[in-house]
């Protein structure tokens, strides 16, 4: 079984630029979430998407969006780049069963993004 | 605000020793807790999920434990060896059903390098 996929694995981009940040999760899993992860703040939770509605976020700008699309593909967005995201994004996927309580992530390489 | 340390920060060991990697959480009211690796620029590899109502899990060389109501939980490492060497995670959840979301919140990671 393939793992999760994200894409391009290295992006540069300048302030003030958008970019679009793709994920592909385990074939099955519906729940795709996104994390943040730099040296000086860690790992942070920026959102979840289940059944290609958002359910849950952290506690991002809103120049930071995504969405999930019917094939539980999801991409993240982030508007008018600052310096300060430049950032490990990673992506994660579950199954979502509807009926589990516990449920492992399975994490992406992540897409590593310079802001110049 | 559930906040989550990890002690050591980092932790070098001669290769064949047994070691503990420490995690505290301050909210108790927890779904599970996940340790995961990260290898340099890497994603997270999960290596063991606690369910709250469980006190340990264990895989090959590896021992979780968790105490909830004290707000810890310790990772065992038997007979290191210099594969061991990357940054562990622990992570806690506080959804109570897969269905509706799932948030992770992690601590900033032990670095552990194993020599040979």
């Amino acid at each position: 079984k393939a793992g999760v996929t994200q894409t391009p694995r290295y992006l540069i981009k300048t302030r003030g630029q958008q970019v679009t940040l793709s994920c592909s999760p385990i074939s099955g899993h519906r729940s795709v979430s996104w994390y943040q992860q730099t040296p000086g703040q860690g790992l942070q939770f920026l959102f979840e998407y289940f059944s290609e509605t958002q359910r849950n976020k952290g506690n991002f700008p809103g120049r930071f969006s995504g969405r999930q699309f019917s094939n539980s593909r999801s991409e993240m967005n982030v508007s008018t780049l600052e310096l300060g995201d430049s950032a490990l994004y990673l992506c994660a996927s579950r199954p979502g069963r509807k009926t589990a309580t516990n449920e492992k992530l399975f994490f992406g390489s992540g897409t590593q993004l310079s802001v110049l | 605000k559930q906040e989550v340390t990890q002690i050591p920060a980092a932790l070098s060991v001669p290769e064949g020793e047994n070691l503990v990697l420490n995690c505290s959480f301050t909210d108790s009211a927890i779904y599970n807790l996940q340790w995961f690796r990260q290898d340099p620029g890497k994603g997270l590899t999960s290596l063991l999920l606690i369910q709250s109502s469980q006190r340990e899990q264990t895989s090959g060389r590896l021992n979780a434990s968790l105490d909830k109501s004290s707000g810890r939980s310790t990772l065992y490492i038997a007979a290191s060896q210099p594969g061991d060497s990357a940054t562990y995670l622990c992570a806690v959840s506080q959804f109570r059903h897969m269905e509706y979301g799932n948030k992770l919140v992690f601590g900033a990671g032990t670095i552990l390098r194993v020599k040979s």
